[in-house]
């Protein structure tokens, strides 16, 4: 198994450009999220899913949008980016009968936006 | 809402002695509480985590946690430290049991020095 797996690891973009964070994981689990990391801030909850078709906000959501057309499949969307949005975003997979108990973090892709 | 306060940012200490991680909790209910650990430049990987039962909780890599409920505590311990211990470590807790969410603190940069 891969396990979770994030693409790109780097990117940088200017301020309004879009683009997509893809996270994918191949073990089956219900259950996906986003974080992202900044320094002195820990990790924040941006969206999650319960299942292909669900999807719900977390802490942090404004500026975000994601989708689960799949099980497998998470991506991350920013729509028009900001520096704010500069930070090391981490995809997470669960199965759903453990939920946040066993969750199985990806290795992270760090943005930048100019 | 729940919060988690880990009480020092940075932990300088020598290769051998031993270390304790601070971590406070807010809660009203029942806690479901992790420590997670990030190599430089790698995703999380979860230590520990305490559910119910025994107060004090062993992990991966020889760390040890004590849930102390009348202290809203969960510090993380270790006897004694190595160089590849070098990491920067995160208290969690969920914030709706295993189908909750969690909630980081932020994050204590432990440095063994040799």
């Amino acid at each position: 198994n891969a396990g979770v797996t994030q693409t790109p690891k780097f990117q940088v973009l200017k301020t309004g450009q879009s683009m997509t964070l893809q996270c994918a994981q191949d073990m089956n689990h219900e259950y996906m999220s986003w974080y992202r990391q900044d320094p002195g801030m820990g990790l924040r909850l941006i969206h999650y899913s319960v299942g292909a078709g669900i999807t719900d906000q977390g802490e942090v959501p404004n500026g975000y949008n994601v989708s689960r057309s799949t099980t497998e499949d998470f991506p991350l969307r920013l729509l028009s980016a900001a520096p704010s949005q500069t930070s090391v975003y981490f995809c997470a997979s669960s199965p759903a009968w453990t939920g946040v108990l066993e969750q199985y973090f990806g290795p992270g892709t760090r943005l930048t936006v100019t | 809402a729940q919060s988690v306060t880990q009480l020092d940012s940075q932990v300088p200490v020598f290769e051998e002695a031993p270390v304790e991680l601070r971590c406070n909790y807010s809660s009203s209910v029942s806690v479901y509480l992790f420590w997670y650990v990030q190599y430089p430049n790698q995703g999380l990987q979860l230590l520990l985590k305490y559910l119910s039962g025994s107060t004090l909780v062993k992990g991966i890599n020889g760390f040890e946690a004590e849930f102390n409920k009348s202290q809203t505590s969960f510090h993380l311990r270790k006897p004694s430290v190595h160089i590849s211990d070098t990491a920067e470590y995160f208290c969690a807790v969920s914030d709706g049991g295993s189908q909750g969410n969690l909630i980081f603190g932020k994050g204590t940069k432990l440095s063994v020095k040799p």
